[in-house]
């Protein structure tokens, strides 16, 4: 089956870039996209299609995908952000999440 | 805007089957994709599965014998039944809304999710 891969923990300091990785067999050939999962909250959507923002979601998040890896990174990263943060891509119409990033801003 | 709410009964014992429902305003179940993801506490994300076309469904090959999901038009609703829980089914249990379909799509938005917790 396929798999998502994502560090378990990233830590940034505040105003810093934080990037969070996410690897998999082929990703770039697939579209991914990111949630954003702070304590007792339900996910939000932060990034869809690789790169794309919803609308609502800050300019400081942002979204890449290319080879084997997608990439979250958050730039001028602030006290807010600090969360839990997903990658999902489908495969074979299936849905892959990985297994999450705890982000600390310290 | 689509709004999700989740309902059910909070406390399952084990060898029987969990029923949860998702109510869904601002939008209607007869379009679009509607999911089930669970996420036991302290752990990540896992997608169960999905409905589509008002009948069609696509299931977590890992899941998929012990899974049914189910949508009613009539009441904008659509249901999961999982089969046969045990302590490792203990999860908290949202709905969401993909609106672009396999390959491409991505979940938005979740409902709030309800714990789901598997006891005798």
């Amino acid at each position: 089956s396929y798999e998502l891969t994502q560090p378990p923990s990233v830590s940034v300091s505040p105003g810093q870039t934080a990037s969070i990785t996410c690897s998999g067999d082929r990703l770039g050939g697939k579209y991914a996209c990111w949630y954003q999962q702070k304590p007792g909250q339900s996910p939000v959507l932060v990034i869809y299609q690789n790169n794309k923002r919803p609308s609502g979601i800050p300019e400081r998040f942002s979204g890449s995908n290319s080879g084997n890896t997608a990439t979250l990174t958050i730039s001028g990263t602030q006290a807010m952000d600090e969360a839990d943060y997903y990658c999902q891509a489908w495969d074979s119409s299936t849905v892959v999440f990985g297994g999450g990033t705890k982000l600390t801003v310290l | 805007q689509v709004q999700l709410q989740e309902s059910g009964p909070g406390l399952v014992k084990p060898s029987e089957t969990l029923s949860l429902t998702c109510t869904v305003s601002g939008g209607s179940t007869s379009s679009y994709y509607w999911s089930w993801i669970r996420q036991p506490p302290g752990k990540g994300l896992e997608w169960i599965g999905y409905i589509y076309n008002s009948g069609s469904t696509n299931y977590n090959p890992s899941l998929k014998s012990r899974v049914t999901i189910s949508v009613d038009t009539t009441k904008n609703q659509f249901s999961l039944k999982l089969s046969a829980v045990t302590a490792a089914d203990t999860a908290v249990y949202y709905c969401a809304s993909n609106r672009v379909g396999p390959s491409r799509g991505w979940f938005d938005p979740w409902g709030q999710g309800t714990l789901v917790t598997v006891s005798s």
